[in-house]
């Protein structure tokens, strides 16, 4: 069965403690991987794509990576702004239909 | 550049009562979505189109309906409101579906079914 799993659930962390987010999913035929983030009460904003295997993608802080088994989102020396819930999806593919299956997300609070 | 809009913002429904989430990208993006997020859980794909006229079903479609008139708007109804879709309700849009096909986020209706 297609599933992502994302840990941990939620993340408290000094601002400046750099930690990493966890995307561990099973997916037939991975087409994409996807990083969001999501602000309370809006959106979920797009942030990465990821494609094969050993993939980075940097942007400010953040830098994604890939595994075949997993993703991780690296957070070097957060700010209090980086607090958000951080969401993970993949693509995948059946009978030649694309389908995106989402994490339910890691809450991460940057205290100052 | 709007992107993806979606209204209302928030609305509140009795049991039984029906509403209609307008949903409007100004991408000229070819899919879109309708998704549900309740707590715990990922987000729901509820239905999606493949263009302009088609519209299919996604993980959870019972007690919805869509339409897609237009290529830039993406209607979903609820036809009679249970307390179990009370929920965040979210629209995207991608370009084609196609691999690594980016989805682009509204910013989300709030629904309350009392």
């Amino acid at each position: 069965e297609d599933q992502v799993t994302q840990s941990p659930e939620a993340l408290r962390l000094q601002e400046g403690e750099s930690s990493s987010l966890n995307c561990s999913y099973t997916v037939s035929g991975l087409r994409g991987l996807f990083w969001y983030r999501q602000d309370p009460g809006k959106g979920p904003e797009f942030l990465f794509t990821l494609y094969s295997a050993g993939e980075e993608k940097e942007k400010e802080r953040l830098k994604a990576t890939l595994t075949k088994k997993e993703s991780f989102l690296h957070i070097t020396a957060p700010k209090p702004e980086d607090s958000a819930t951080y969401l993970c999806a993949v693509q995948g593919v059946t009978s030649g239909t694309y389908k995106y299956i989402f994490g339910t997300g890691t809450r991460l609070k940057v205290l100052a | 550049n709007a992107g993806v809009t979606q209204t209302p913002k928030f609305r509140v429904l009795k049991t039984g009562q029906s509403m209609t989430l307008l949903c409007a990208q100004d991408m000229n993006h070819e899919y879109m979505y309708w998704y549900r997020q309740d707590p715990g859980m990922g987000l729901r794909l509820i239905h999606y189109s493949v263009g302009e006229g088609t519209t299919a079903k996604g993980e959870v479609p019972d007690g919805y309906n869509v339409s897609r008139l237009k290529k830039q708007n993406f209607l979903l109804g609820l036809e009679s409101a249970a307390p179990s879709q009370t929920s965040v309700y979210f629209c995207a849009s991608s370009l084609q579906g196609a691999r690594g096909d980016t989805q682009y986020f509204g910013p989300g209706t709030r629904l309350t079914v009392l």
